[in-house]
């Protein structure tokens, strides 16, 4: 079976500290990679995707950078922190060259700028 | 291009009463409808999945919802609540040929013992 791990679980770094999350996939190959967003009291936003190794897009401009370095594996980076970059991180994977499947996501990051 | 409204940001039942958490979306070609619940803290978990086969789809927990084209709804229900149903609730919309959900803004179910 596939599982999804996320880390750190909780995270607190002072304004213009840099960022690093992680996020690795098991069980599957070639999956779809989402980073997203969700603030208090809000939704998700949906910040990058992947298709592949090495093939990022990103959803909004930002403070922020994603990476994928392998296969099942999908880093989230800031070079400086802003108070604004606070929130909780989620990640989430889909099958691979398949449209409208569904995501699963991993338990998230909890995220302090202080 | 796709979007997803869902109507209440708040829904307040007893135990034991019946739950419906409404979802009206937008679509242009063939959407596959999904809802998720996360507890605190949490991530998301996926309870139930429309992908154009039967329009009632049951889902995880007693969950289910129906899918109804003519008025783009796909409301969620439950004949009974639960306290461990207290959550936030998430409609998701995909468009025909896309990678890319669009989430509503989520609904707070809160259940009152």
């Amino acid at each position: 079976s596939q599982t999804i791990h996320q880390w750190p679980a909780t995270l607190v770094q002072p304004v213009g500290s840099p960022l690093s999350l992680e996020c690795t996939v098991e069980g599957t190959s070639n999956p779809n990679l989402y980073w997203y967003r969700q603030a208090a009291g809000r939704g998700l936003q949906l910040l990058f995707y992947s298709v592949g190794i090495g093939q990022i897009s990103s959803e909004v401009p930002q403070n922020l950078s994603a990476s994928r370095p392998q296969d099942r594996q999908f880093i989230l980076s800031s070079k400086k922190l802003l108070l604004s970059d606070s929130g909780f991180y989620l990640c989430a994977w889909s099958l691979r060259d398949a449209t409208q499947e569904t995501q699963y996501f991993g338990p998230g990051t909890r995220l302090l700028v202080l | 291009a796709q979007s997803v409204t869902q109507l209440d940001s708040h829904v307040s039942v007893s135990e034991g009463t019946p739950v419906l958490l409404r979802c009206n979306y937008s679509s242009s070609y063939s959407p596959s409808l999904f809802w998720y619940v996360q507890h605190p803290n949490k991530g998301l978990q996926l309870l139930l999945k429309y992908t154009s086969a039967a329009t009632l789809v049951k889902g995880i927990n007693g969950f289910e919802a129906e899918f109804k084209k003519s008025e783009t709804s796909f409301h969620l229900t439950k004949p009974s609540a639960h306290m461990s149903d207290a959550a936030e609730y998430f409609c998701v919309v995909v468009s025909g040929g896309s990678y890319i959900p669009t989430f509503g803004r989520g609904t707070s179910l809160i259940v009152h013992p």
